[in-house]
């Protein structure tokens, strides 16, 4: 079955503790993504890959970081964790960013940090 | 203001309503998505449209591209259409969002 898998689907954790989404797909897509929702705010795009080993920012990129080092895989890292970032975390994958690429959105992790 | 606006951001609506939700848009764009959230969270891709109109069962999407504005229309709405339908934009490099359209449908 063509899908996004991130893990883990919720988390609590204390700020300052590093953690590590993680987010596979397995459709051969070269654009990946990650997105964060926050009640009123819609879903912000935190940092895009259109391919192995090229990774850029997105709207929100502060207190992130990711790697793409193989194509299937893209994790989100959260270096030192704040109450801020407490928030609803997608990874999304398409052939392309662009005219004909639709997208395939993991199940969300739910995040916490105290 | 924002790039990408929905309305109504609530609707309620009665078993077998015509249900309508609009997108407007003020952004250059390559393509248009419309997309479900249900109460559980995960994300569904609906339609990515450039032009015109498409179909999907009882869900119909439209674009007018001059006008930078779609509508999601939903015939003979059920229950289990009761979810959130967010609107995004494919700019070059990333998807811009509208803050969603919570819609809920009673029996």
């Amino acid at each position: 079955e063509a899908q996004v898998t991130q893990n883990p689907r919720y988390l609590i954790t204390v700020t300052g503790k590093k953690l590590t989404v993680t987010c596979s797909q397995n459709m051969n897509h070269e654009y990946m993504s990650w997105y964060r929702q926050d009640p009123g705010l819609g879903l912000r795009q935190i940092y895009y890959s259109m391919n192995v080993e090229v990774t850029d920012k997105g709207d929100v990129p502060e207190g992130y970081k990711v790697s793409r080092k193989e194509k299937r895989n893209f994790p989100l890292i959260l270096e030192s964790p704040s109450p801020n970032q407490t928030s609803l975390y997608f990874c999304a994958s398409s052939f392309g960013q662009g005219w004909f690429s639709g997208y395939t959105f993991g199940s969300g992790t739910r995040l916490t940090v105290v | 203001k924002n790039e990408v606006e929905q309305s109504p951001q609530n609707l309620t609506a009665q078993e077998g309503e015509f249900i309508t939700i609009n997108c407007s848009y003020s952004v250059g764009i390559s393509a248009l998505h419309w997309l479900q959230q249900h109460p559980g969270g995960g994300i569904v891709s609906l339609f990515m449209l450039s032009s015109g109109k498409k179909k999907h069962g009882r869900l119909i999407a439209t674009i007018n591209i001059q006008e930078k504005h779609s509508s999601l229309h939903i015939t003979a709405s059920h229950p289990r259409d009761s979810a959130v339908y967010i609107c995004a934009v494919s700019l070059t490099d990333k998807l811009i969002f509208g803050t969603g359209t919570r819609l809920q449908v009673f029996p």
